[in-house]
């Protein structure tokens, strides 16, 4: 079974704060994923990666940076927090694209103040 | 881009009765379908995954069909419990691309009533 940890779990900060959030999977996947969870939407890729130092864009990547450290850490990183960020947000992992499954983290509860 | 329109968002149901939820999607090069389960406070994990043409696959008292020419994919529960109260989402991907990015519906909270 794939595994992938989040952290924090939970974060409060204020507007134009800078926040990280962290993802770690260990199962040598190649993809990652970063997620924004909002009710009437479902789930919206905000950034991916193929590996190490790979980066791509997703669909909502407005005010968001990632950076894909080694192959188990990928890193969300909001440099001005905005209220309109405020979301629950998963990582996940997956051997490849188009048919693998995606593995999910837990999640990280934001919330901008 | 590829658009994926899921319905209802909400649904009810009394245990024992059956649900369905359902997927239309746009781009006619989708090929991999995928239902994912959350349930309350938790993450989401794979429930089905179909491939290609039309398509049933059953399993853990779900069915699961895929109608390629309507571009529809739907989640069928034939007698539902209270263990099945919980979020759903279907997620399509399309062939086309070296990243096949998935592309999610928004989301049915089941409520599952005893």
């Amino acid at each position: 079974e794939a595994a992938v940890t989040q952290s924090p779990r939970n974060k409060v900060t204020v507007t134009g704060g800078n926040v990280t959030l962290s993802c770690r999977q260990t199962n040598s996947h190649n993809y990652m994923y970063w997620y924004r969870q909002d009710t009437g939407h479902g789930l919206r890729l905000i950034h991916y990666s193929y590996g190490a130092g790979n980066l791509q864009i997703g669909d909502v990547p407005d005010g968001y940076k990632a950076t894909r450290t080694t192959q188990e850490d990928f890193f969300l990183l909001l440099e001005l927090a905005s209220p309109s960020q405020t979301s629950l947000y998963f990582c996940a992992s997956s051997v490849g694209t188009g048919g693998n499954t995606l593995y999910f983290g837990a999640g990280t509860r934001l919330s901008v103040l | 881009g590829e658009q994926v329109e899921q319905r209802p968002p909400h649904l009810s149901v009394r245990e024992g009765d059956s649900a369905v939820i359902t997927c239309t999607y746009t781009d006619p090069n989708s090929y991999y379908f995928f239902w994912y389960k959350q349930e309350p406070g938790a993450s989401l994990q794979l429930l089905m995954k179909v491939f290609s043409s039309t398509e049933i696959n059953e399993g853990q008292g779900f069915t699961v069909l895929l109608n390629k020419k309507d571009k529809r994919l739907s989640l069928n529960l034939t007698a539902a419990h209270p263990g099945d109260s919980a979020a759903y989402f279907c997620a399509v991907s399309a062939t086309t691309g070296g990243n096949n990015k998935l592309t999610f519906g928004q989301g049915t909270v089941l409520s599952v009533i005893p």
